[in-house]
């Protein structure tokens, strides 16, 4: 079973900031935090990842809670290609155990 | 394009053929994934293969049989399938180490008659 647990779905506007949240409250300390995005008729795609610290990368921003039970991706301006399904995701340090869940819908509205 | 092809795009295949995917990642990466996602669900991770050798096997029937030749090649041979399974069947490849950032393929669409 999936050690996250996020919203179904989510509406944002277009041009918006749109926050996804997170919640890993069994995180062990070496699991990395993984977020990757599912566009419809597509394979996953990688989106960004943390342990402890927050980051930014061209195409979001990671903000995790000082204790990692939470996680919340930022995507900082909203655009209709970014409608999709985005996962969030535990992995431990072996590469094992990497298990998606329903992950939340986002659907971004013109 | 992530760097990683999968061929064939579709594949209809009747319950008593037999057939293979296949997987090539150009990244140079170590770790190859099968994944399996069925209509409605959750991927579901099926194989994983780092550096040549079959670290997870997640409960998968032996009608469905990996082969990962080299680090670059991954393949998924198939027979005597059932109708439900039926899906999309994705590979993936990660570097062989922490903090294995995974880039998926476009899948295999598998329609079994």
């Amino acid at each position: 079973d999936a050690k996250t647990t996020q919203p179904n779905s989510m509406e944002s506007n277009e041009e918006e900031p749109v926050h996804l949240p997170c919640n890993h409250s069994t995180i062990s300390g070496t699991d990395y935090i993984h977020w990757y995005r599912q566009l419809p008729s597509q394979g996953p795609e990688y989106v960004i990842h943390g342990l402890t610290s927050n980051v930014n990368n061209r195409m979001a921003s990671l903000a995790i809670a000082e204790d990692r039970k939470s996680s919340t991706l930022i995507l900082h301006r909203a655009t209709l290609r970014d409608a999709a399904v985005y996962y969030c995701i535990l992995q431990d340090n072996y590469g094992q155990n990497f298990v998606f869940g329903p992950g939340t819908r986002l659907s971004v509205l013109p | 394009e992530t760097g990683v092809t999968q061929t064939p795009r579709h594949l209809v295949m009747g319950m008593t053929n037999k057939k293979s995917l296949k997987c090539e990642q150009h990244l140079g990466h170590n770790a190859m994934y099968w994944y399996k996602q069925s209509a409605k669900k959750p991927l579901e991770l099926m194989f994983v293969y780092n550096f040549k050798e079959q670290t997870e096997n997640n409960s998968v029937p032996s009608r469905f049989s990996p082969e990962c030749p080299n680090s670059s090649h991954l393949f998924l041979h198939l027979h005597t399938l059932q109708p439900e399974d039926s899906a999309l069947y994705l590979c993936a490849s990660s570097q062989g180490g922490p903090p294995y950032e995974q880039y998926f393929g476009p899948g295999t669409r598998l329609t079994v008659t």
